[in-house]
Order: structure tokens, then C-alpha cells, then sequence
């Protein structure tokens, strides 16, 4: 049972190039959730989907799109990175009250 | 908006002393749960309040959600080295909006042995 899973770990990105970040989960949970954590800044949502098929946007969406595939899948894509980008993301999918989170992908934008 | 601040950002303690974060929002929350990250780690689910003056007991940490649910606090008694990380409360966005949790900012815990 994986849980979480993200991927890539790492990457570093040109500005103005696009990416797509990866996460499944495999415990038929219902809501997942994109969120990226600065440094003083705590972690802030970006967007999450309710179920699937569903998106909206969380405190900070600008710059980025999601995709829920499938009730297993949701992608996060950075269309044109900008270093303000620069952050760890985190994946999240939730049973009940609880977040069960992703190993993260530290992403740097040059 | 909604904002979920915690002080103090950053606490260290010798193994042995008591520690405490307070979380506080600008507006009531339905709940409030708490986060420990590790360092180099990710967020993992502590506990969850509900009810107004609620206290709940995980072996050495005690966490209270305040009368007005506006507020909360996590309190370790004597700290061991295995309590380092970042300890985050997080709330649900008003106008029950429960999907969209807000974490708060978060207060690193480090302890010397």
C-alpha cells in the first residue's frame, strides 16, 4: 500500500518552461489536494478537487492548472515556470478529517 | 481572508522543558486539526478539535481548541529529541467550505539533548 505517491522528487526548470507534477494515490480517497510550502510561509493550497471530475481553486492558483484524471490521478502542470515558482510541492488526498500527504517534489525554476 | 497565524515561529528547547505553539484565526472554525513535518519530511495528521474547549491527550502532547474557536494550542511536556520538526495547525475556510484547508504558518521545534 503506497499510499501517496508523487513524482518527480526533484526538478529544475528554465523559466518560461512547463511541467507536469504526478500524483496517485491508491486509497480511494474521494478529495486530493495540490500544496506548496515556502520557507516562514506554512503550506498554502493551490487547487483541490472535490471528487472526480471536480477542480477549484485554493488561496494561490495563479500560474498553474490541475487535472483529475481519474479518481486516482491528480496532476499539477506549471504551463510557463516563473522562479517565483520555485517551492516544494506537496499532494495530499483526504479520508474523513484526515490529510495524508505526499513525499513532496522540490521544484527550482533558474 | 481567512488567516491562520501560529506563534512562535521558531522555539528551542533543552530535551527535558515543556514546549507550546498557539494557533490563532481570524475567524471561527468549524475544526481545527493538527500537522507534524519532520525535517526533510512531509505533514502527518496529529489530531483533529471540534468542540469548543475541547482538550485532547496524546501521551505527552496536549492540544485545546478555545471557547470561541478561534483559537488553539499544542503543548509538549518534557520535549524529547524525537519531538523535532514543524508543528502546523490548519482550519477548513468559512461559509463551509470544509474541502479547502488552511494551514497555518507553522512553529519549528528544535531540541537539544
Amino acid at each position: 500500500n503506497a499510499g501517496v505517491t508523487q513524482t518527480p522528487k526533484f526538478q529544475v526548470l528554465k523559466t518560461g518552461q512547463s511541467m507536469t507534477l504526478q500524483c496517485a494515490q491508491d486509497m480511494n480517497h474521494n478529495s486530493m489536494y495540490w500544496y506548496r510550502q515556502d520557507p516562514g510561509m506554512g503550506l498554502r493550497l493551490i487547487y483541490y478537487s472535490a471528487s472526480e471530475g471536480t477542480t477549484d481553486k485554493g488561496e494561490v492558483p495563479n500560474g498553474y492548472n490541475v487535472s483529475r484524471l481519474n479518481k486516482r490521478e491528480f496532476s499539477l502542470r506549471l504551463e510557463s515556470a516563473a522562479p517565483s515558482q520555485t517551492s516544494v510541492y506537496f499532494c495530499a488526498s483526504r479520508r474523513v478529517e484526515k490529510l495524508f500527504f505526499g513525499s513532496g517534489t522540490q521544484l527550482s525554476v533558474l | 481572508g481567512q488567516q491562520v497565524m501560529q506563534i512562535p515561529q521558531y522555539q528551542h528547547v533543552q530535551e527535558g522543558e515543556d514546549f507550546t505553539t498557539y494557533c490563532n484565526s481570524s475567524t471561527t472554525l468549524s475544526n481545527i486539526q493538527w500537522y507534524k513535518q519532520r525535517p526533510g519530511g512531509h505533514p502527518v495528521f496529529l489530531i483533529q478539535l471540534v468542540k469548543s474547549g475541547e482538550v485532547k491527550k496524546q501521551k505527552r502532547l496536549t492540544f485545546q481548541f478555545g471557547e470561541a474557536k478561534k483559537n488553539s494550542s499544542l503543548h509538549i511536556t518534557a520535549t524529547q529529541t524525537t519531538d523535532v520538526g514543524t508543528y502546523f495547525c490548519a482550519g477548513p475556510r468559512p461559509s463551509g467550505a470544509t474541502n479547502k484547508l488552511i494551514f497555518g504558518t507553522g512553529t519549528l521545534l528544535a531540541v537539544q539533548p
